[in-house]
Order: C-alpha cells, then sequence, then structure tokens
C-alpha cells in the first residue's frame, strides 16, 4: 500500500537551516508529482510547493521563496525539503503529499507530518 | 492570487442534522478546458487531512454519498445530509485551477452541538 513518511523535523533557531525528508513506499515515485503543504499550530493548511514528477519544475508559496528548496531523489524514493533563514512563522507540520493530476493537482495521499519549531 | 473565503468559521450540529459550508473564490474558476478544479479536505482531530470531493461535486473512493458537492464560478458547497460522528472535524476547499500557488480555504470547524 501507498505510504509517506516524514521524518527531520525539530527544533530549530531562527536563522538557522533544516531539511525534512519524505520517504514513499507502495507505488512508482518517479510517475508522480509532490508538495509540501504545511498547517501552523491550531491554523490552517498552507501550500509550500511542489515538484514535477520528472522534477523538471519547481514552485514556491511566496512565504518560502528563496529560503526552500524543494528535491526529489528517484533512486531512494525520497522527497526532500531544504529550509533556509527559517522564521518564527515557518513553524508548523510540514506534510509531504503525491498529487496524481495532470492538470490540476489531486492530492490522494498524505504522510502523517513532522513538525517544525523555530524558536531562539 | 486567488483567495478562498469559507464561511461560518464554526459550525455546531447535532448529529443525524444536516450541514452546509460555503466557499468562496475571488476570481471565477473555470478553467480553460471547461472544468472547475474545486475540492473539498476533511482534517479529522490529529490526523492528516484526506480529500472528499474534487472537480466541485465527484466524490472520492470511499466517501460515503451523504456528503455532497455543488456550485459554480465563485460559489461552492459543501454538504453533509445527516452528519454523523465521525465527520466533526475541520473542513477546506482548495482551489487548482489558477494554481500555481494552490489555495486553501481558512477552514471551517464541524463541531458537536
Amino acid at each position: 500500500q501507498v505510504q509517506l513518511v516524514e521524518s527531520g523535523g525539530g527544533v530549530v533557531q531562527p536563522g538557522r537551516s533544516l531539511r525534512v525528508s519524505c520517504v514513499t513506499s507502495g507505488y512508482t515515485f518517479s510517475r508522480y508529482g509532490m508538495h509540501w503543504v504545511r498547517q501552523a499550530p491550531g491554523k490552517g493548511l498552507e501550500w509550500v510547493a511542489v515538484i514535477w514528477f520528472d522534477g523538471s519544475r519547481k514552485y514556491y508559496a511566496d512565504s518560502v521563496k528563496g529560503r526552500f528548496i524543494i528535491s526529489r531523489d528517484d533512486s531512494k524514493n525520497t522527497l526532500y525539503l531544504q529550509m533556509s533563514s527559517l522564521r518564527v512563522e515557518d513553524t508548523g507540520v510540514y506534510y509531504c503529499v503525491r498529487d496524481r493530476g495532470v492538470v490540476s493537482p489531486e492530492f490522494d495521499y498524505w504522510g502523517q507530518g513532522t513538525l517544525v519549531t523555530v524558536s531562539s | 492570487d486567488v483567495v478562498m473565503t469559507q464561511s461560518p468559521l464554526s459550525l455546531p450540529v447535532t448529529p443525524g442534522q444536516p450541514a452546509s459550508i460555503s466557499c468562496r473564490s475571488s476570481q471565477s474558476l473555470v478553467h480553460s478546458d471547461g472544468n472547475i478544479y474545486l475540492s473539498w479536505f476533511q482534517q479529522r482531530p490529529g490526523q492528516s487531512p484526506r480529500r472528499l470531493i474534487y472537480e466541485v461535486s465527484k466524490r472520492d473512493s470511499g466517501v460515503p454519498d451523504r456528503f455532497s458537492g455543488s456550485g459554480s464560478g465563485t460559489d461552492f458547497t459543501l454538504k453533509i445530509s445527516r452528519v454523523e460522528a465521525e465527520d466533526f472535524g475541520v473542513y477546506y476547499c482548495m482551489e487548482g485551477t489558477h494554481w500555481p500557488p494552490l489555495t486553501f480555504g481558512g477552514g471551517t470547524k464541524v463541531e458537536i452541538k
């Protein structure tokens, strides 16, 4: 069965960097686009970034553009989010999400999330 | 960017009674291909979100038929015909017509009355 397992979250000081990962299994990773969606404590969902199935395109929310980098390693069936210059407002649960859509994103599987806390 | 506005923020419901959630977009969600890419997600307490409805009114596999979606242009509605205990949680709409960026509504919390 399809599984997405995030890891790498933790407590980090403002201005520092952190990389979160999402290991996938149960399907052919290289055939699907992938997204990161985050949720601040007690708040709603915020889309963060997307990477095309072949890695050819990447898009980011304005709130993270220039600071976050999404990437993938198909040999490891793993999605990454490299976060730099972290801010307090980046605190939240980070979900990786599989996208089966063609024209528009279709979120069919979500991971359980990993908590990133930015605090001094 | 498209702004998605949900109402109400909170919806107290007695189990067995209907519930209705509104989602309005700041611009029409009709795509150039003629489709409307408006989805609804459910997030139960302590769980990851899951999609219930896509393209306004199509139910995902395994979603009970008490959930229905409707709407056009800029106004959309998620209805639960008879709320059951497992339906309590937060519901989000999301537009996928004018992406990137992808935009979610602020969420509606369906809670026990």
